[in-house]
């Protein structure tokens, strides 16, 4: 089984740019999340979808965040502009999303290591 | 009321010892309690996990133990080895769309 793929794996940026990273998560998992992880602190969730639908945006900076899951499956996560505080790994995440506790484990991505200038 | 509280920061621990790291949530709505490894340049990994109405999970070398009156759990390590050294996070899940919150984490160091 394929694991949750990301890309790019680093990028690096000036400050009011745009950047957008993109997640393919296990195929089958219908739960996906989006996590922000700043040097030397856990996991902070940004974005969960069920499917296609957002369930939990309520720490998504969204005067600048934006995320999307089109069809339940691939997902993309926009920051516009960026600010040199968003300088963090970013993190994909899924899980199959049922009951009982095979459904409850998360699948992290390698991450996506963002650097603002 | 979402927050887990982790210690120690860090730790460093002998070859062969046992590392300790502990958990401490306020939530009583969380229903599921896991650890997870994470290496240099990797995602974090689950480890272990544990639901409270259980007191004691143990796989292999490691073992979670729950008090759910103190509403603290903890993470040990026997026979700790170099391979084991990794940042450690503890995590609770609430049901439904089954958020998770993770702990600060610590860097375990195995020395030989």
């Amino acid at each position: 089984e394929a694991g949750v793929a990301q890309s790019p794996r680093y990028k690096i940026i000036e400050k009011r740019q745009s950047v957008a990273f993109w997640c393919n998560p296990i195929s089958g998992h219908a739960t996906l999340y989006w996590y922000q992880q700043i040097l030397g602190q856990g996991p902070k969730l940004l974005i969960q979808f069920q499917n296609n639908g957002v369930v939990d945006d309520s720490q998504l900076p969204k005067d600048r965040f934006s995320a999307e899951r089109l069809k339940g499956v691939d997902s993309t996560l926009k920051i516009q502009p960026a600010k040199l505080e968003d300088s963090a790994v970013y993190l994909c995440a899924s899980t199959r999303g049922t009951s009982g506790p095979l459904g409850n484990e998360q699948f992290f991505g390698p991450g996506t290591r963002l650097t603002v200038l | 009321q979402q927050q887990v509280k982790q210690s120690p920061q860090s730790l460093i621990v002998q070859k062969g010892g046992i590392s300790i790291i502990n958990c401490a949530y306020e939530n009583t709505a969380f229903d599921y309690f896991p650890w997870y490894q994470q290496f240099p340049g990797k995602g974090p990994a689950l480890l272990i996990a544990i639901r409270p109405d259980v007191s004691e999970k143990k796989e292999g070398r490691f073992t979670i133990s729950f008090n759910k009156s103190a509403k603290q759990f903890s993470l040990h390590i026997m026979d700790s080895q170099p391979g084991d050294s990794a940042t450690y996070f503890c995590a609770a899940k609430t049901g439904g769309y089954q958020k998770v919150t993770f702990g600060t984490g610590t860097k375990l160091q195995v020395i030989p």
